[in-house]
């Protein structure tokens, strides 16, 4: 299996930063890297896919970027509602495999 | 809007078999394009994927769980199910039901329903 390393695993930022969490993959995936936002009790929400591509609805703050074995998820201005767990995705050989997560605190 | 919603049993006894079914509405499940899948959370841990079905039938499993885990359709019913079998305590999570773009991401979830495993 594909294993994918986020780093960090928490992080403490405040209302207006700029946020940037890194996704490692153990060989290339080329652009087959997907972003998703976890609140507590609530199931994931697809943020990013194909690496940079914005899911539809997802507000423009959040980006990502990269390829091969190496990735960002950038919030360019975080905003209140995006205190939550931050998980990335590759769908590039079987099995699927999920980072282990990075939370974004509240300074 | 396409939604899915998981449901089955919430405790399910060591050595027994995990059925939990999946419930498309708002679309249908044979339309294509699609991979229907099941991934798990055990508690307050990362994300897990067991496998996923497509409406004709085709399944891929997750190798760590390939012996125990059977994904199936009922296309009449709009519902694909998940049944684990020689269940234990490390299978006790919130198992979600998930519509994965054929070739791209997980773009709509469930909202997850607990299992324990608990004799």
């Amino acid at each position: 299996d594909i294993q994918m390393t986020q780093s960090p695993s928490t992080l403490s930022a405040s209302v207006g930063d700029r946020v940037t969490i890194t996704c490692r993959a153990s060989q290339s995936i080329s652009s087959w890297l997907a972003w998703y936002q976890q609140k507590p009790g609530k199931a994931p929400k697809l943020l990013i896919y194909k690496a940079s591509s914005l899911e539809s609805g997802v507000p423009s703050r959040f980006s990502g970027s990269g390829s091969g074995t190496e990735f960002t998820l950038t919030i360019s201005s975080l905003q209140p509602d995006d205190f939550a767990t931050y998980y990335c995705q590759q769908y590039k050989s079987y099995s699927w495999t999920f980072g282990q997560g990075t939370k974004v605190e509240i300074k | 809007q396409v939604q899915l919603q998981e449901s089955g049993p919430g405790l399910v006894k060591p050595s027994q078999t995990l059925s939990l079914t999946c419930t498309v509405s708002g679309g249908s499940i044979s339309s294509g394009g699609y991979y229907w899948s099941w991934i798990r959370q055990h508690p307050g841990k990362g994300l897990e994927w067991i496998g996923y079905i497509y409406y004709s039938g085709s399944t891929h499993y997750n190798p760590s769980l390939k012996s125990r885990v059977t994904i199936s359709v009922d296309t009449s019913k709009n519902q694909f199910s998940l049944k684990l079998s020689s269940v234990t305590a490390a299978d006790t999570a919130v198992y979600y039901c998930a519509r994965e773009v054929v070739n791209d991401a997980f773009d709509i979830w469930g909202q997850g329903t607990m299992v324990t495993v608990s004799s």
